[in-house]
C-alpha cells in the first residue's frame, strides 16, 4: 500500500467552484511538499510546510499541515482552468532523506 | 523553464535492450534525484545522488544503475530492459543534501516494446 494516500484520486469541477485535495501519511510526517504536474511534464513545487498548523497560500491556492492526523490539505479558492493538472504531496516519511510522493490527484476545471 | 535538462526526451527500443538517460542539473545544484512515474506505481522514488556520492536509494531494480559524475550530470543506465519498464523517468536536482524542494526536468519517456 501507499506510504502517502492522496483523496480524491480524480476530480472535475467548474470553473470558479472551491475544492480541497488531501493528503494523508502512514508515518510521521517530517515536512510536507506539495506539487503540480502538468499533463507529461515535470513537476513544479507549490509550498512547502514544516511545522504542524503550518498554513501557507500562493495566489489562490492554500495547504495546511496537521501533524498530530499525519495529514496535509490543499484548498484551491475560485478555481480556474490554469489549475488543471495532477497535484502530488510530497514528504520524507522516514526522516531519510528521501522525499516520496503522493498517488496524485487528476483535476480538471472545466469552464 | 527548470533549468535541468533531461535527454532523450522520447526512446522507444525493444526487451532485452539497455538504454542510457542522461540529466544534467541546474547549474550550481549538487543533488539528483531519479524518479519513475508509470501508470500504475505512480512516482517512484529511485535513487539520489549528491556530489557525486550516492545518498539515498529507493526501489530501483538491480537491472537499472545510476552514477553522478564530477560535472554533476548524471546517468541512469536501464538494462535487459522488460515491457514494464516502460514510464516517464523524471530527474530532480536542489542545492543541498536534502530539502523537499526539488526542480524535475520535463522526463524521458521511454516505450520499451
Amino acid at each position: 500500500s501507499q506510504e502517502l494516500e492522496q483523496s480524491p484520486q480524480s476530480l472535475i469541477v467548474q470553473e470558479g467552484k472551491n475544492l480541497t485535495i488531501n493528503c494523508t501519511s502512514s508515518k510521521t510526517l517530517y515536512g510536507l511538499y506539495w506539487y503540480k504536474q502538468k499533463y507529461g511534464e515535470g513537476l513544479i513545487f507549490l509550498m512547502m510546510l514544516q511545522k504542524g498548523g503550518e498554513e501557507k497560500s500562493h495566489e489562490k491556492i492554500t495547504a495546511k499541515l496537521d501533524e498530530k492526523k499525519q495529514q496535509s490539505s490543499l484548498h484551491i479558492t475560485a478555481s480556474q482552468p490554469s489549475h488543471a493538472g495532477i497535484y502530488l504531496c510530497g514528504a520524507d516519511i522516514r526522516n531519510t532523506d528521501k522525499l516520496i510522493f503522493g498517488t496524485g490527484t487528476r483535476l480538471q476545471v472545466f469552464p | 523553464d527548470s533549468g535541468v535538462t533531461q535527454t532523450p526526451k522520447h526512446l522507444i527500443t525493444a526487451t532485452g535492450q539497455r538504454v542510457t538517460l542522461r540529466c544534467s542539473p541546474r547549474s550550481g545544484d549538487l543533488s539528483v534525484y531519479w524518479y519513475q512515474q508509470s501508470l500504475d506505481q505512480g512516482l517512484q522514488f529511485l535513487i539520489q545522488y549528491y556530489n557525486g556520492e550516492e545518498r539515498a536509494k529507493g526501489n530501483i531494480l538491480e537491472r537499472f544503475s545510476a552514477q553522478q559524475f564530477p560535472d554533476l550530470h548524471s546517468e541512469l543506465n536501464l538494462s535487459s530492459l522488460e515491457l514494464g519498464d516502460s514510464a516517464l523517468y523524471f530527474c530532480a536536482s536542489s542545492p543541498r543534501l536534502f530539502t523537499g524542494e526539488l526542480f524535475f526536468g520535463e522526463g524521458s519517456r521511454l516505450t520499451v516494446l
